[in-house]
């Protein structure tokens, strides 16, 4: 099972702020990973697909990089909305599996 | 547009079993694969599995395995997760969500259900 590990568990950014959020996978996942937002009491909402593809919809704030076992989404410009838990997903080997998640908090 | 809705909240004794639906609405039901997702209290997402809505067949985490069965109703665009022999590690929210892949069982999660909290407790 392909374990993704992210860094860091929470990150203190002020509005305005450019935050950089990484994930890494245990072994290769080719470019199939996708990320996720998570407000609380909400469903998780899918951002970027195939790790540079932004969802319908998505801001283009949002953005998606990396292959193989090193990703990162970047939002250049944190919004109040943006204050959330992120997770990250691959889908390059069975069975499907979930970063930890990272905290976007208000500093 | 569209909408996955799932049935409401269950809360279920050790031991028992509870089924969860997941309505779909605004496209074609059998074409894209639904996989149901957990998530713990104050947790991270738990993937369970998958269930083609169109054949019918289905690929379980090996962690559900024996436990867990997804089923279909075509006929209502309806998907069911079924979990037995419940224990209070397994109170989660429970969401299914949609691939956003034509006919693909793997693939990023475009639509996913409002979820529905089972919980359970002696």
């Amino acid at each position: 099972e392909i374990v993704l590990t992210q860094s860091p568990a929470t990150l203190s950014l002020s509005p305005g702020e450019r935050a950089t959020l990484s994930c890494r996978a245990s072994q290769s996942v080719s470019s199939y990973l996708a990320w996720y937002q998570q407000k609380p009491g909400q469903a998780p909402r899918l951002l970027i697909y195939d790790a540079s593809n932004r969802a319908t919809g998505i801001p283009a704030r949002f953005s998606g990089s990396g292959s193989g076992t090193d990703f990162t989404l970047t939002i250049s410009s944190l919004e109040p909305e943006d204050f959330a838990v992120y997770y990250c997903q691959q889908r390059g080997s069975w069975p499907v599996s979930f970063g930890q998640g990272t905290k976007l908090e208000i500093k | 547009q569209v909408q996955l809705v799932q049935s409401g909240a269950e809360v279920k004794k050790p031991g028992a079993s509870v089924k969860v639906s997941c309505k779909a609405s605004g496209y074609t039901f059998t074409g894209y694969y639904i996989h149901w997702v957990r998530q713990a209290p104050g947790h991270g997402l738990e993937w369970m599995g998958w269930i083609s809505p169109s054949s019918g067949g289905t690929y379980y985490a090996q962690k559900f395995q024996g436990r867990v069965t997804m089923t279909r109703d075509t006929s209502i665009s309806t998907a069911y997760m079924e979990l037995s022999a419940l224990r209070s590690d397994d109170t989660a929210v429970y969401y299914c969500a949609r691939v956003g892949r034509y006919y693909d069982s793997s693939g990023q999660f475009d639509f996913w259900g409002q979820g529905t909290l089972v919980t359970v407790s002696s």
